[in-house]
């Protein structure tokens, strides 16, 4: 497959719970990787290694996979949170590397 | 701390070529995925390519006639180029690290600053 879907926005409400999704086929191969991107920023790694968080991520941000889906949960969002968040994985042939869409998400 | 620096011409004239450069300071060069991302203004990432430590290249199937990427190890450089670009290519580049072990889990641990192209007559 050639592409990884992501919904393009979201909305949690301060301190509730937040779950985007990323569905792809190569995800039954490769696991996701997740970015957050704040307006003029670079991205940064948010998870990767199936639920791995860099030390500089706080754990409220955690990862699930299921078949051709992979789910980046932020548990108690903040108002900090609010960003474009980005899954990648490889593709189903390991050659090329594949970006979802992206999701915004908006913390009320 | 590790840090990627790139650098390259901002403005290109349709049918100019793009060259940009990404420097790895105080770091390593090898046992990388050196990559190559943009970002049209207002839309999402886009992969350009890679070059592994082994010297194994793979482009984007939409860019690979008009894509180079390269690595200088002794400089721990890597480089891109796209020629003849339209304005279809403004974008930000980034240059990135990326790991892919045990060759299931590809993600990029480190990102440049980005680099805004703009191509316009």
């Amino acid at each position: 497959s050639s592409e990884l879907t992501q919904d393009p926005t979201v909305s949690v409400a301060l301190g509730q719970t937040v779950k985007i999704t990323c569905q792809g086929d190569s995800l039954r191969n490769y696991y996701a990787s997740w970015y957050q991107q704040k307006p003029g920023q670079a991205p940064i790694l948010v998870i990767y290694a199936k639920n791995t968080r860099p030390s500089w991520i706080p754990d409220r941000f955690s990862a699930s996979n299921s078949g051709t889906t992979a789910s980046l949960t932020i548990t108690g969002a903040q108002a900090e949170d609010e960003a474009d968040y980005y899954c990648t994985s490889r593709d189903s042939s390991g050659t090329r590397v594949l970006f979802g869409g992206g999701t915004k998400v908006t913390v009320l | 701390q590790v840090q990627l620096q790139q650098w390259g011409a901002g403005l290109l004239k349709p049918s100019e070529t793009l060259s940009l450069t990404c420097g790895v300071n105080g770091g390593s060069f090898g046992d990388y995925y050196w990559t190559w991302i943009r970002q049209p203004p207002g839309k999402g990432l886009e992969w350009i390519g890679e070059i592994n430590h082994s010297g194994i290249i793979n482009y984007n199937p939409s860019l690979k006639s008009r894509v180079t990427i390269s690595v200088d190890t002794s400089n721990n450089q890597s480089s891109l180029k796209l020629n003849s670009v339209t304005a279809a290519d403004t974008a930000v580049y980034y240059c990135a690290r990326a790991k892919f072990w045990p060759k299931i889990y590809w993600y990029i641990d480190l990102w440049g600053r980005g680099t805004l192209v703009t191509v316009s007559s």
